[in-house]
Formats: C-alpha cells, sequence, structure tokens
C-alpha cells in the first residue's frame, strides 16, 4: 500500500526567504506527482504535476523535482511572500487513485 | 476548463439527520468521482469511489449504508451522510478526473452536525 510522507508538519520563515518542502513515497510505481496548496477551510488548488517520466515542472516562483527511483520530491518556493502562507500537500497517483500526504503549513511571516 | 463544483458550501445539521452533498463537473463529464474526508489538522482520505451506471466502490473502514453515494449521471454525483453524528462532521470533498490519473477537486463541504 503506498504511503506518502511530507517533512516537516510546519514551517515558518521570514518573508523574501527561499524554503524546500518534501514528500517521500514508498512505492515508486506512480503515474504522476501532483503539489497541491490549500487554504484554511478550503479545497484544493493544483500548483504543479509532474509526469513519472518528468524530473521537474517549474512555475513562476516554484520548482517541483521528482525522483521517482528514490521515492522523493521537492517543492522548492523562491522568494517567500505571505501570501504563499497555506498547507502544502503532495499526492502520487497510480491506477487512477491519489495517495495524499498528511500537508506542510507553511506560514511565512512579514 | 475542467471544474468541479460542490453544494452546498457547508451545512450544519442535527444529529439524526441526513444531508446530502452534490458534486458536478461543470464542463466535462465523468464516469468516475472520487469523495474524500479531511478532519482537521489531517491530510484528505479517501473514502469511495462513484461510479456512473453502477455501484460505488468503498474503502475499507467506510460505511455504505451510511456514506450512500449516487452517480446519477456523468457530471454529477452525490454524496449522502444518514443518520448523522458529531463525529461525521468533517470536510467533504469531490474530485473527478479529465485525464487518466489527473483530478480536478471541488472546493469541499463542511458538515457540522450538532
Amino acid at each position: 500500500k503506498q504511503e506518502v510522507t511530507q517533512i516537516p508538519a510546519a514551517l515558518s520563515v521570514p518573508e523574501g526567504e527561499n524554503l524546500v518542502l518534501n514528500c517521500s513515497f514508498t512505492d515508486s510505481a506512480i503515474y504522476n506527482l501532483q503539489w497541491f496548496r490549500q487554504d484554511p477551510g478550503k479545497g484544493l488548488t493544483s500548483l504543479l504535476l509532474i509526469q513519472s517520466s518528468q524530473r521537474e515542472q517549474t512555475s513562476g516562483r516554484l520548482n517541483a523535482s521528482l525522483d521517482k527511483s528514490s521515492g522523493r520530491s521537492t517543492l522548492y518556493i523562491a522568494a517567500s511572500q505571505p501570501g504563499d502562507s497555506a498547507t502544502y500537500l503532495c499526492a502520487v497517483a497510480h491506477l487512477g487513485q491519489l495517495t495524499f500526504g498528511s500537508g506542510t503549513q507553511l506560514t511565512v511571516l512579514p | 476548463g475542467a471544474v468541479v463544483s460542490q453544494h452546498p458550501s457547508w451545512v450544519i445539521c442535527k444529529s439524526g439527520t441526513s444531508v446530502k452533498i452534490e458534486c458536478r463537473s461543470l464542463d466535462f463529464q465523468a464516469t468516475t468521482m472520487f469523495w474524500y474526508r479531511q478532519f482537521p489538522k489531517q491530510s484528505l482520505m479517501l473514502m469511495a469511489t462513484s461510479n456512473e451506471g453502477s455501484k460505488a466502490t468503498y474503502e475499507q473502514g467506510v460505511e455504505k449504508d451510511k456514506f450512500l453515494i449516487n452517480h446519477a449521471s456523468l457530471t454529477l454525483s452525490t454524496l449522502t451522510v444518514t443518520s448523522a453524528h458529531p463525529e461525521d462532521s468533517s470536510f467533504y470533498i469531490c474530485s473527478a478526473p479529465l485525464f487518466v490519473n489527473e483530478q480536478f477537486f471541488g472546493p469541499g463541504t463542511r458538515l457540522t452536525v450538532l
């Protein structure tokens, strides 16, 4: 059974800092990995999706990498802003289903 | 494109009543939809897979008689929480795949059972 772990569980950084969120998964037989953002009490916003054949994806200040063989992904956020404060979830897809990590709660201090 | 809506966005009900939550794919058809539950400070857990024209598939530990799922059309799935109790209070999110292995999520429904 696929298990997805995210560390750290919570992270607080000053505005402007670059940061890395980590995601690991136990079964490397995935179709893709996706990073989401969730604001308190809200649904999910898809940030980046990396297909299993890809190594990374970039969108603006966000860069996500995937090392399928080692079961790891990172989400890099450059020049963090208070508006980036949210919970970040990673999820891996296999056979049409998603397995989510427990998330990293990010707080960017002004 | 690929917009999924949910209704209602929040609901408060008394213990013992039933609550229906709708999930719609607005601009695409979905033969399959997924229902997730998220408790505070926890991640999303898949409850069941809704299949148009056939019975839903429930994850282990999810009571199918309590959480009734009906996939009435290619754009609508409903989740009914029957005889709701306070422990059913949670955030319920649905999703629908547009492409294989890429799901689009609804905004979620906050259920509070008093």
